[in-house]
């Protein structure tokens, strides 16, 4: 139990378009997902948390209109970097939990993560 | 900031023990301790998480000082596969009931043959 998935796993796209990334959770209900970034040889840095029905609350320090986040429902988050640049080139890195199903409450499961390059 | 400070690397045999500290002195009386592990290019991995008690899964063991202001992460067997970096990780909790986990550098752990 307690899956996660990411879509796509890695992606290229051109400097100046937009690219979404779809997280799911598979197997139970996500209240609550967040979404992390990480560059090469570094650590995970959070970007933002997301409640199933309300907006987004962003980590200081990152840019709310350039990097759009939908948690509709209680199984599909997705992550919109807009006008993407060579410097949003990154590992995006999603976590699902939640007080349902075969897991541990609270307990964030991690995707697989998706790899963004941004030529 | 991480809450927590851990080694940077440590080494292991294959079929031996693993110990991986954790330092957290700051903790707060209702911060739980996580572990995750990262292997390269993957999403990490949930291994195990305690309050006050120790516990123990079908991964590892953690045990958490009678103080809280460190704890230890044991694979009782380790193989090859269980080279990864390993996060030891406190949630911190915010008013309104809501948490975070705050990643630091991890242990980057080497199993050998």
């Amino acid at each position: 139990g307690a899956v996660v998935s990411q879509h796509p796993s890695r992606v290229i796209c051109k400097s100046g378009t937009s690219v979404k990334i779809e997280c799911r959770s598979l197997d139970f209900q996500a209240t609550t997902m967040f979404w992390y970034r990480q560059f090469p040889k570094q650590s995970l840095m959070l970007m933002a948390t997301s409640n199933e029905g309300s907006k987004a609350t962003y980590e200081q320090g990152v840019e709310k209109d350039k990097f759009l986040i939908n948690h509709a429902s209680l199984t599909l988050s997705t992550l919109t970097v807009t006008s993407a640049h060579p410097e949003d080139s990154s590992f995006y890195i999603c976590s699902a939990s939640g007080p349902s199903g075969g897991m541990i409450q609270e307990t964030q499961y991690f995707g697989p993560g998706t790899r963004l390059l941004v030529l | 900031d991480a809450k927590t400070t851990q080694p940077t690397s440590m080494d292991c045999a294959e079929g031996r023990a693993a110990n991986l500290p954790c330092n957290h002195s700051t903790i707060s009386g209702n911060e739980y301790v996580y572990w995750y592990r990262q292997i390269h290019s993957q999403g990490p991995q949930y291994i195990i998480h305690g309050l006050k008690n120790n516990e123990t899964n079908e991964m590892a063991s953690l045990i958490i000082t009678e103080d809280r202001k460190s704890s230890t992460l044991i694979l009782p067997h380790a193989t090859l596969r269980d080279t990864a970096v390993y996060y030891c990780i406190v949630r911190v909790l915010f008013s309104g009931g809501y948490n975070k986990l705050i990643f630091g550098a991890g242990t980057r752990l080497a199993v050998h043959p």
